[in-house]
């Protein structure tokens, strides 16, 4: 049974760095893309982006400027590095695995394992 | 900032039938992308729980059904129980915003 531990600073002040980590226990790394994810309630799920066990990266356009997302095989952990926040990053966090679904067109990754989420806030 | 538009409310007595709606475009699900439903209950992580269109996980009662038509896909919950309660996202891939994407979510509601 697999399962995603995940954690991290809660909170911080704008322009510092979030830094969040997840452990996989219980499963193989490889064959799946690990994934960071996050909830608010203005912007509801956005996808933020994922790594492979090779440790290739694909991020959200949005915030590929600002996204590092590393892995860990070691220990079996990824974690994602977001730089300059604001308030608009404050959300709720999740790292999830990525399960590839083979369809007509393209792989669509399923999201079959999550954390328990961390929240972050960003406030002064 | 959502491309899959979802309704965000529907309500049923138990033992019916409803069903969720997931409008994408042409760049999406209209594009021949696949969608992907998720359950999520306050304060919990969402749970897949449709992937492929239609193909239901280990564990997930047959009562979910899921479809895709089009630029949109569907999600039908038949003989609702009260455990349904919860909020519903669809999911899938947009080609134009080169991101994965998130339906606007909908919250079901047992009368």
């Amino acid at each position: 049974q697999v399962q995603l531990q995940q954690w991290g600073a809660g909170l911080l002040k704008p322009s510092e760095t979030l830094s969040l980590t997840c452990a996989v226990n219980g499963g193989s790394f490889r064959g799946f893309y690990w994934t960071w994810i996050r909830q608010s309630p203005g912007k509801g799920l956005e996808w933020i982006g994922e790594i492979n066990h090779k440790g290739t990266t694909k991020y959200s356009p949005s915030l590929e400027s600002r996204v590092t997302i590393s892995v860990d095989t070691s220990k079996n952990q990824f974690s994602l590095n977001l730089s300059s926040v604001t308030a608009a990053d404050t959300a709720l966090y999740y790292c999830a695995r990525g399960d590839p679904i083979i369809g007509v067109i393209m792989t669509v990754d399923a999201f079959d394992i999550w954390g328990q989420g961390t929240m972050v806030t960003v406030s002064s | 900032q959502s491309v899959l538009t979802q309704p965000p409310s529907v309500s049923g007595a138990p033992g019916q039938r409803v069903t969720i709606s997931c409008t994408g475009s042409s760049s999406n699900i209209g594009a021949g992308y696949d969608a992907h439903w998720y359950q999520q209950f306050p304060g919990t992580a969402p749970k897949l729980l449709i992937y492929g269109n239609s193909n239901r996980p280990s564990g997930v009662p047959d009562r979910f059904s899921g479809s895709k038509s089009g630029t949109s896909a569907s999600l039908a919950i038949t003989g609702l129980q009260a455990e349904d309660e919860a909020d519903y996202f669809c999911q899938s891939y947009d080609s134009s915003l080169s991101t994965y994407v998130f339906g606007t979510g909908t919250k079901v509601t047992v009368l």
